[in-house]
């Protein structure tokens, strides 16, 4: 059974540029969460989506941030006009319901993001 | 709003020594409690979890205990191993709202 798969696992963009990150769940899973790590930070939330929906999106800057989970295909977060503070990895995790009180998180690998 | 207190690291072992990584919290309600392990270069998964006071959670020999009076989640191990070398996260849900909530991760590094 395939775990959460990430991709591209390392990006480069230059300032100004988009940023697409790519996130599928494990198989069975309908709930997506991103996360962003920066470093000396920890992880901070940044958006919750059901298929179809945002639940929460409370963590996610206004501008220039946006994320999806359509109905067919992975989850995506997008990054426009990048920016040096960008600069982070980007981490997608799943649950097969709301993460509640079970809680488990199954996380992907990662999307390291550098904006140069 | 809910919020996951650890000890700043890095935390510096030798190979079997005691561990003690501290982690203490603020939240709504009565959340589950979960420590995540992170090794280089890959995501978090879980380690271990309590889900009610005085619940004891461990696997691999880690272990930690939900503390309702002092609001902590202690994460202890024995003897640590070198290949325990990682960044450990504390966290809980649900607290106010259904987000799982991070602390911001204490790095162990264990020499031979």
């Amino acid at each position: 059974n395939a775990g959460v798969m990430q991709n591209p696992r390392h990006l480069v963009r230059r300032r100004g540029q988009e940023a697409r990150l790519r996130c599928s769940p494990m198989k069975g899973h309908s709930h997506v969460y991103w996360y962003r790590q920066l470093p000396e930070e920890g992880l901070k939330f940044m958006v919750y989506l059901q298929k179809e929906n945002i639940i929460d999106e409370s963590g996610m800057p206004k501008e220039r941030f946006s994320a999806e989970f359509p109905k067919e295909g992975p989850s995506i977060l997008r990054i426009q006009q990048v920016v040096r503070g960008d600069s982070a990895a980007y981490f997608c995790a799943s649950s097969p319901q709301g993460a509640g009180r079970n809680g488990e998180l199954f996380f992907g690998e990662g999307s390291r993001l550098t904006v140069l | 709003g809910d919020s996951v207190t650890q000890m700043e690291g890095p935390v510096t072992l030798s190979e079997e020594a005691f561990l003690t990584i501290n982690c203490t919290y603020t939240a709504t309600g009565y959340p589950s409690l979960f420590w995540y392990v992170q090794y280089p270069g890959e995501g978090l998964q879980l380690l271990l979890k309590a889900t009610k006071a005085d619940d004891k959670g461990s696997n691999k020999g880690f272990e930690a205990t939900y503390r309702k009076e002092t609001t902590s989640f202690h994460l202890e191990k024995g003897s640590v191993q070198v290949s325990d070398s990682a960044v450990y996260f504390c966290a809980l849900s649900p607290g106010g709202s259904y987000i799982p909530t991070f602390g911001r991760g204490t790095s162990l590094i264990v020499h031979p």
